[in-house]
């Protein structure tokens, strides 16, 4: 079983709309959870962090932790074509730890 | 403020030379992060250090992989003998020393490496 797991996609949606993206992870002990979102052939770009259940929500982006059931997500309200990105589940155990991340999700908004 | 850097951003190397990458922390951060990004695979922690330690080096392979974070200067991620399977994005990130967020990490742009 992966530590941190996403589906690959791609996942495709119509400007305007949301996309929707799913996280699972399997170390109960992980504290805080991130999405990255990378450009093809540039860095990952922190967009989002959370540690509490529940949900949080900055611009267009929503993040969303259910510690109980070891999922987190992220909902993008209004794609854009510019959102046309991976976008990777992270996750880590403590204050400096390494992160984990997951294969990344492949989101494509058409016009 | 700076972001984190990276240099070289492209490095080409023969199979059997060093690679050496170079990262510097954002202003603030003392804690980097070194990242790998085969192709078409995930990003993969290698090691965490602070000045003058390895905190963490549980993802680094055990032979020709080095690195080091000293006093004064960049953080170094050293590939001795490289070899084709090496090539791939090295990614630095680095941490602030107080925290917003726990885990906080911030990228650099990478250092493509590209073994002939």
């Amino acid at each position: 079983q992966k530590e941190v797991e996403q589906n690959s996609g791609p996942l495709s949606v119509p400007e305007g709309a949301i996309a929707s993206l799913n996280c699972t992870y399997s170390d109960r002990g992980s504290q805080s959870f991130f999405w990255y979102r990378q450009y093809s052939g540039k860095s990952p770009e922190l967009i989002m962090s959370i540690y509490s259940n529940g949900d949080k929500e900055d611009g267009r982006f929503t993040a969303q932790l259910n510690k109980a059931s070891q999922y987190v997500s992220l909902l993008i309200r209004d794609s854009q074509p510019s959102d046309s990105a991976t976008y990777l589940c992270a996750v880590s155990k403590g204050s400096w730890g390494k992160l984990q991340f997951g294969a990344g999700t492949q989101v494509v908004v058409t016009p | 403020n700076a972001g984190v850097m990276q240099n070289p951003r492209h490095l080409v190397r023969r199979r059997g030379q060093e690679a050496r990458l170079r990262c510097s922390p954002m202003k603030g951060h003392s804690h980097v992060y070194w990242y790998r990004q085969l192709p078409e695979e995930g990003l993969k922690f290698m090691v965490y250090l602070q000045k003058e330690n390895i905190i963490d080096e549980s993802g680094m392979p055990k032979e020709r992989f080095s690195a080091e974070f000293p006093k004064e200067g960049p953080s170094i991620l050293r590939i001795q003998q490289v070899v084709r399977g090496d090539s791939a994005a090295y990614f630095c990130a680095s941490s602030p020393s107080i925290q917003r967020v726990f885990g906080e990490q911030f990228f650099g742009p990478g250092t493509r490496l590209t073994v002939l």
